[in-house]
């Protein structure tokens, strides 16, 4: 597609339950960044695939977070046992190889609610 | 790590020109970017600077000086649609992922 696809746009989960987020990057790009942003803060990294290899899970804040890219190309991103403090904008990157930052383009987020 | 600085809010009139300025550590430090974000939508990027110097780009211009660990990002003739979160994000030296400031959060008035 033209641009990074998110989904769900929006997503409110009772604390507890299981969600999952998904992205779909533009076509052909072989890294995939998903990147979590706080309320009034900047994103902060989670982790990083290079087509269907997982190389960096570094910033996934608990065994609760599980990210998967099977195909190399739409990735999901899994929340297990939803707490309060998971609520933030969770933001996708793609790029078409891997330099990182140059050439990154964002989705538009999934924002989630644990209430 | 490499944190970033960069002040929380800032408010200018459209017309006139605004300088948003970031601090980070120099430490490992490859490279710098800009963001803009508007609220509730994805950030999009405006510039990178590896050199030192300033890169213009239009409305907008970035500077960078590695000694200092500093950079700004310039807008001129400012426009009620610059109002938007502005996000200085740094890279390390071999590392893919970036490091992002809290945003500075600008305001054009009339």
């Amino acid at each position: 597609g033209a641009g990074v696809s998110q989904s769900p746009r929006y997503k409110v989960a009772k604390r507890g339950q299981d969600v999952a987020l998904r992205c779909d990057p533009i076509s052909g790009h072989v890294s995939l960044f998903w990147y979590q942003q706080a309320l009034g803060q900047g994103p902060e990294f989670l982790t990083y695939f290079q087509n269907e290899a997982q190389l960096d899970k570094s910033g996934l804040p608990s065994d609760r977070f599980f990210a998967e890219r099977p195909e190399g190309s739409v990735s999901t991103l899994k929340i297990q046992r939803t707490q309060q403090e998971d609520s933030a904008v969770y933001l996708c990157a793609s790029s078409l190889d891997r330099t990182g930052g140059y050439g990154y383009t964002f989705g538009s987020g999934t924002r989630l609610t644990v209430v | 790590g490499q944190n970033i600085d960069q002040p929380t809010e800032m408010t200018a009139t459209e017309g006139a020109i605004v300088q948003i300025n970031c601090t980070y550590q120099t430490s490992g430090f490859n490279g710098l970017f800009w963001y803009q974000q508007h609220a509730g939508e994805a950030p999009t990027f405006l510039s990178y600077n590896v050199l030192d110097g300033l890169e213009e780009k239009g409305r907008f211009s970035s500077f960078l000086s590695r000694s200092k660990g500093y950079s700004y990002l310039l807008l001129k003739e400012l426009q009620m649609k610059d109002s938007a979160s502005y996000l200085c994000a740094s890279s390390g030296a071999g590392s893919y992922q970036l490091t992002f400031g809290k945003g500075t959060k600008l305001s054009v008035i009339p």
